[in-house]
């Protein structure tokens, strides 16, 4: 079956642009996660989603990201005035949501800012 | 506040060697759960195993084996007879109380010579 897919998997931009991250979970995940993840570290918790709501979004560094989920399925990740220090590979979970379950994860998508 | 620590950063085995990768985790929840990925070089993390604070039976899956202590607040796993394509980096992970999303360490980069 279909695992997580995330496009793209790289993504070029300058400072100051927008940017948008897709994810597409497994087919009925419920939960829906975005980590960030930077060279020689674990990933970072940035927002969970349960179904088309966020019920967490305490790791999101700042009000230039923001994420949607609006039919529960895909999710796009947002990030406006994209700064250097924004780079990293960005990886998105899906699990089923009952109990703590394992979290599936995609590829990522490296963004770079230059 | 959740933390784990995996105080290997890199570890560099002959192949057929048993290694052991270790990690230490901290919550004051009483409900948690643990988690071990690989990250191999293409970069996608797999999920090995799933582990909830009332089960300190320890688990075997062929190579592999996680052992699990609650007085000493690790989770350490060891891969027996290693062979090249374990070369990974492997994380430990923690979900506990009632966050869902995963607080990873920083990863043990594991080499595995011929």
């Amino acid at each position: 079956g279909a695992g997580v897919s995330q496009t793209p998997s790289n993504k070029v931009t300058e400072k100051g642009k927008y940017v948008e991250l897709r994810c597409d979970p497994i087919s009925g995940h419920t939960a829906l996660y975005w980590y960030r993840q930077s060279l020689g570290q674990g990933p970072e918790f940035l927002i969970y989603f349960q179904g088309t709501g966020a019920a967490d979004d305490s790791g999101l560094p700042n009000d230039r990201f923001f994420a949607v989920r609006p039919e529960g399925s895909v999710s796009t990740l947002k990030i406006q005035r994209t700064e250097r220090g924004d780079s990293a590979v960005y990886l998105c979970a899906s699990s089923l949501d009952r109990g703590r379950n394992e979290q599936f994860f995609g590829p990522g998508t490296r963004l770079t800012v230059l | 506040a959740q933390k784990v620590t995996q105080a290997q950063t890199e570890i560099s085995v002959v192949e057929k060697e048993d290694v052991t990768l270790d990690c230490v985790y901290e919550t004051r929840d009483t409900t948690y759960y643990l988690f071990w990925y690989k990250q191999p070089p293409s970069g996608e993390l797999v999920f090995l195993i799933r582990r909830n604070s009332f089960d300190e039976q320890n688990e075997i899956s062929g190579r592999y084996s996680w052992n699990f202590q609650k007085s000493t607040s690790s989770f350490n796993f060891t891969i027996t007879a290693s062979q090249v394509v374990d070369s990974a980096v492997y994380f430990c992970a923690l979900s506990s109380g009632s966050a869902r999303q995963l607080t990873f360490g920083s990863g043990t980069q594991l080499t595995v010579l011929p």
